[in-house]
Order: C-alpha cells, then sequence, then structure tokens
C-alpha cells in the first residue's frame, strides 16, 4: 500500500517551454502533498506543500509563478515548471501523506526534467 | 533550529559490517523521525521511524537509536549488504504543522562485497 507515482519520469524540453509533472497517490488519499527538487548529490529541497482545494504554500526563494502547483483532487498534483531554463533542470520530486493527519510521507519516484 | 544536521557524508563499510548514521537536531518540537533511502535516480523509500517516547526501535537489520536528552538519533545497519549501497537521510517534523520534513544532507553508503 501506500503507493505514488509520477508521470513522466523524465522530460526533455527547449528552454521557454513549459512541463507539467504529475504526481497521484493511487491507493490512498492525500490531503497534502509536497514537492521536492533535488540536486545531485544533494538532499531534497522542499518547494512547496499542497493541499488539496487550496493554494500551495511555497518555501521562500520559490518563484510561485513559475512554478504552478494545483491540487486538483485528493489523488492528483500537478507542477508545472513554466518557461523553463536550463537552470531549471533537476531531479523533482513529490510526496503524500495520508488523509487523516498521519505523519509518514510516501514518495513518489522521481521525475527528471532536462531543459536545453 | 529547524536544521538536522547528519554525519559522515559518506562510509565506506564491509559486507556483514555495521553501518552507523548519525544526525543531531536543535528543534525540541520535533517529534517524529524517520529515516530514508535513495537509490540513484529513485525517490527516496520510507525505511523505519521513531518518535522520541522510544529510545530505540528495531526493524529487521535496522535499528533507530534515539537519545532525546542528547537531541541525537542513529540508524544502524546490522550486517550490511551491496545491495544496502545506496544514500540514506534522516529527517525530523513537526506536530501541529503540515508535516513537512526538514531533511538531514545525507550520507552515501557503500558496502563493499
Amino acid at each position: 500500500g501506500a503507493v505514488v507515482s509520477q508521470h513522466p519520469s523524465w522530460v526533455i524540453c527547449k528552454s521557454g517551454t513549459s512541463v507539467k509533472i504529475e504526481c497521484r497517490s493511487l491507493d490512498f488519499q492525500a490531503t497534502t502533498m509536497f514537492w521536492y527538487r533535488q540536486f545531485p548529490k544533494q538532499s531534497l529541497m522542499l518547494m512547496a506543500t499542497s493541499n488539496e482545494g487550496s493554494k500551495a504554500t511555497y518555501e521562500q526563494g520559490v518563484e510561485k509563478d513559475k512554478f504552478l502547483i494545483n491540487h486538483a483532487s485528493l489523488t492528483l498534483s500537478t507542477l508545472t515548471v513554466t518557461s523553463a531554463h536550463p537552470e531549471d533542470s533537476s531531479f523533482y520530486i513529490c510526496s503524500a501523506r495520508v488523509e487523516g493527519g498521519r505523519e509518514t510521507q510516501y514518495f513518489g519516484p522521481g521525475t527528471r526534467l532536462l531543459v536545453l | 533550529q529547524q536544521q538536522v544536521k547528519q554525519s559522515p557524508q559518506s562510509l565506506i563499510v564491509q559486507k556483514g559490517g555495521i553501518s552507523i548514521i548519525n544526525c543531531a537536531y536543535e528543534n525540541t518540537a520535533f517529534d517524529y523521525f524517520p529515516w530514508y533511502q535513495q537509490f540513484p535516480g529513485k525517490g527516496p523509500a520510507l525505511l523505519i521511524a521513531i518518535r522520541p517516547d522510544v529510545s530505540e526501535k528495531k526493524e529487521g537489520r535496522f535499528t533507530i537509536s534515539f537519545n532525546k536528552s542528547a537531541k541525537q538519533f542513529s540508524l544502524h545497519i546490522m550486517d550490511s549488504q551491496p545491495g544496502d549501497s545506496a544514500t540514506y537521510f534522516c529527517a525530523a517534523s513537526l506536530s501541529g504543522s503540515a508535516r513537512q520534513l526538514t531533511f538531514g544532507s545525507g550520507t552515501q553508503l557503500t558496502v563493499l562485497p
């Protein structure tokens, strides 16, 4: 149980285009989902916290107009990287917390974004 | 106060040996301490977690030791295997919040055959 999927797993795009990444909780409902960014050989950096039906809360230094987050249902959150640039190339990982307030976060497999 | 400090940065252990990774925190309001294992190109996977009312928790070859007074906790991997070679992250979260995780910097473990 507690499986989180991400799609796509790999994306290559041209500079200036927008890319959408989906995060789904497959076998549970997730009131809260989180988006992280990870650079090679570094730790996970929290970008934003999203709650179903409300606006995401962004961490300091994360541009909310560049990284659009939509948590439309209890099983789906999307991250859209708008007008992507090479410096946005990174490994993006989502996680989900089970509805009901339990503290465990389950992570997706990650999405590798390469902006040319 | 939100930091979690993790050491060592890298660790090399012989097969069958014990791997020990340490973490320290400052914020005494943290009340949940998970360890995650991450393989290259994959998302982190929850290994084991502990709450501060328990000093030790064991699941198979993995044990968390927790020292509340010292504000430290550690992961012990007994009988380490080459398949355990991965990056390990400790983390902590606060009650009464969205339960955001504060991660340590990670430890790259290599288990030699």
